[in-house]
């Protein structure tokens, strides 16, 4: 059963910074990982979609990798904002249309 | 635009009664559809799986006579909450992709509250 497991929970940084989320996962057998943005009370924002061929996918000051061979993904956020302040979920998806979900990293960007 | 569009985005309702939740894909035929829910400071959790023209298939220990789940066209999934009770309280989501290991696209959520 496919475990993911995001680090840290939580995260505060100044404006300016870059940062890096991670996630972890336990099965190696994936069709794609997702990288989504939740503002609170709302839905999901797709960000990156990286498939199991690629290493890595880039979006403005958004970069995210894969390793499958370790199980591990990051999110890379260049110059952080306060407008960047939410919660980051990465999602697996692997034999069928299912994703399964990490915990999320609720970043806050301090002016 | 949105791709997804989920209505209501918030309700509230008495213990007991019923809520209805739609679900409509904007930008193409969905023949499949997914039902999450999330509870504060929780992961999304697959409930069920809304396939157009059968029977929904449901996650481990999700009820399904308590969330019915109609998918009846293919741009529509509805999920009922029957006889609601106060621990149904919770934010619901759903969810399409146009073909598998493509990217999903998701509602705006409803935020069930039962009183």
């Amino acid at each position: 059963k496919q475990e993911v497991t995001q680090i840290p929970a939580a995260l505060s940084v100044p404006e300016g910074e870059n940062l890096v989320l991670n996630c972890s996962f336990t099965d190696s057998a994936i069709y794609n990982l997702q990288w989504f943005r939740q503002d609170p009370g709302k839905g999901l924002t797709s960000l990156l979609l990286i498939q199991s061929s690629q290493r890595e996918q880039t979006s403005g000051r958004l970069n995210a990798s894969l390793d499958k061979s370790s199980g591990r993904s990051t999110l890379y956020i260049a110059a952080s904002q306060p407008g960047d302040s939410a919660t980051y979920l990465c999602a697996l998806q692997g034999g069928s249309e299912k994703l399964v979900f990490g915990k999320g990293t609720k970043l806050t960007v301090n002016p | 635009g949105a791709v997804v569009s989920q209505h209501p985005s918030r309700v509230i309702c008495k213990s007991g009664t019923s809520v209805k939740i739609e679900c409509r894909s904007l930008d193409f035929q969905a023949t499949t559809m997914f039902w999450y829910r999330q509870f504060p400071k929780q992961s999304l959790m697959l409930m069920a799986t809304s396939n157009e023209g059968s029977k929904a298939t449901y996650e481990q220990g999700v009820e399904k006579d308590k969330f019915l789940i109609n998918h009846a066209s293919l741009t529509l999934s509805t999920l009922t909450v029957t006889s609601a009770h106060p621990e149904d309280s919770s934010f619901y989501i759903c969810s399409t992709l146009r073909n598998l290991n493509t990217e999903a696209f998701f509602g705006q959520g409803t935020r069930l509250t039962v009183v």
